[in-house]
């Protein structure tokens, strides 16, 4: 079975410029996470959807960033402008219901120049 | 001050050499502790979930234990297969049903 997919898998942009980071959550699975990875923070989340629905979005760091979940099997995260501080890897994770186990795609590596 | 707390930051090893990882948290109304590895360049995979102080679960080489203060993660006779970082969360009653408190995470490396 496919798990989560994210796309694309690396992107380098320049500062200013509009970043889409993409995300197909598992079959099924009616709860959507997007996190961000750096060193000095580690994993911290960003947004989470229930049923399509943005329920928390307390962890986006600024009005730049932006996720819509359009359908149960797509959703994107994007940041407009941005910044070289916003290089860092975004995961995109799924579950079954809100307190089940979380299931992490592979992860768009961003780097801001 | 973080809730989640892993240790070593770093671990190395040599294949066989028998070790544990730490996890200590400081949150109340534990929901659920839980274990990912992290390959380089890949997300995390989900190991464990545990539940309650006493609870043990194990997969393979790697078992996993809770108490109220902390978890611990064995590795009995790693292979260098074992390398990567492995990370612990924790779901709590003063947070979101939902929200998991990742640590920062130990990186293991296992030496042939």
């Amino acid at each position: 079975d496919a798990g989560v997919i994210q796309s694309p898998r690396h992107e380098v942009t320049e500062m200013g410029q509009e970043v889409t980071l993409r995300c197909k959550p598992i079959s099924g699975h009616n709860s959507l996470f997007w996190y961000r990875q750096t060193m000095m923070r580690g994993l911290e989340l960003l947004i989470y959807f229930n049923n399509n629905v943005p329920i928390d979005d307390s962890g986006m760091p600024e009005d730049r960033f932006s996720a819509k979940m359009p359908n149960a099997s797509f959703s994107t995260l994007k940041i407009q402008p941005s910044e070289p501080r916003d290089s860092a890897v975004y995961f995109c994770a799924s579950s079954l219901g809100t307190e089940e186990t979380q299931y992490f795609g592979p992860g768009t590596r961003l780097l801001v120049l | 001050e973080d809730q989640v707390t892993q240790s070593p930051e770093a671990l190395r090893l040599q294949e066989g050499e028998s070790s544990s990882l730490n996890c200590s948290y400081t949150v109340s109304g534990l929901r659920g502790l839980f274990w990912y590895r992290q390959d380089p360049g890949k997300g995390p995979e989900f190991l464990f979930t545990l539940y309650s102080a006493g609870e043990e679960k194990e997969k393979e080489r790697l078992k996993a234990t809770l108490t109220k203060k902390e978890s611990f993660l064995h590795i009995t006779a790693p292979k260098p297969e074992d390398s990567a970082t492995y990370l612990c969360a924790v779901r709590h009653e003063g947070g979101s049903n939902y929200k998991l408190t990742f640590g920062k995470g130990t990186l293991l490396t296992v030496n042939p």
